[in-house]
């Protein structure tokens, strides 16, 4: 299947700070997702991108859809306390019909 | 409004036990799906219905792994014989696009089940 590769696997920043990860894949992709997930709670849709060389806003949250469509790139800036937790990216190709998932950017914040 | 259900929030079974999930979609939602996350990693796909017909079960991992949607909206999946590999996070997803294309692909996750086989 579809294999995503995410990166950085972990970030330690301070809060405040602005972040960047990314997101390659190993072949094109028509739609991507970036969700949140929280400890013990299911995976939080964030955006989602439709076409190569979107750039799409949520609040302090900005993702792309990279051009050659097979990476896509979030950035959160200011970043604060409840902005812990694991961020992956999604696109077609689990199954037919699902997501593949990334292994996730694990973001730690110290105050 | 409410969003996706899922119970028990955690089960602990003997292995060689039988065990169902339920999920309670969003109201509304055409598609639902299955997904299986091992610890420090992302969701894998394991079944897509679309109402009431499972229109693709391709990620079921054995023969052991069944789920159901009977009326077209809430869902079970079942485990039958549980193994110690099956102890993982089941999340189930639902979305209101009923065909391909980017809205598609926006699923909403209820917050899991995590299934402990001892």
């Amino acid at each position: 299947g579809q294999q995503l590769n995410q990166s950085p696997q972990s970030m330690f920043i301070q809060e405040g700070e602005d972040v960047s990860m990314n997101c390659t894949s190993s072949s094109i992709f028509n739609t991507w997702l970036w969700y949140k997930q929280d400890p013990g709670e299911g995976p939080v849709l964030l955006i989602a991108l439709y076409k190569a060389g979107e750039l799409t806003s949520n609040g302090r949250l900005t993702a792309q859809f990279g051009i050659t469509r097979k990476d896509s790139f979030l950035n959160i800036s200011a970043s604060i306390p409840s902005d812990v937790g694991i961020y992956f990216c999604a696109g077609p190709g689990g199954g037919a019909d699902g997501l593949t998932f990334g292994k996730g950017t694990h973001l730690i914040i110290q105050p | 409004g409410a969003g996706v259900s899922q119970s028990p929030r955690y089960k602990v079974a003997k292995r060689g036990q039988d065990v169902a999930l339920r999920c309670d979609p969003i109201s509304g939602h055409v598609s639902l799906f299955w997904y299986q996350q091992a610890l420090g990693q992302g969701p894998e796909f394991l079944t897509y219905f679309q109402n009431e017909a499972q229109l693709d079960k391709s990620g079921l991992p054995s023969d052991r792994f069944f789920a159901e949607r009977p009326e077209g909206s809430v869902s079970t999946l079942k485990i039958q014989r549980t193994q110690q590999e099956d102890s993982a996070v089941y999340l189930c997803a639902s979305g209101f696009r009923p065909s391909t294309g980017g809205a598609f692909y926006e699923q909403y996750f209820g917050p899991g089940t995590r299934l402990t086989v001892t």
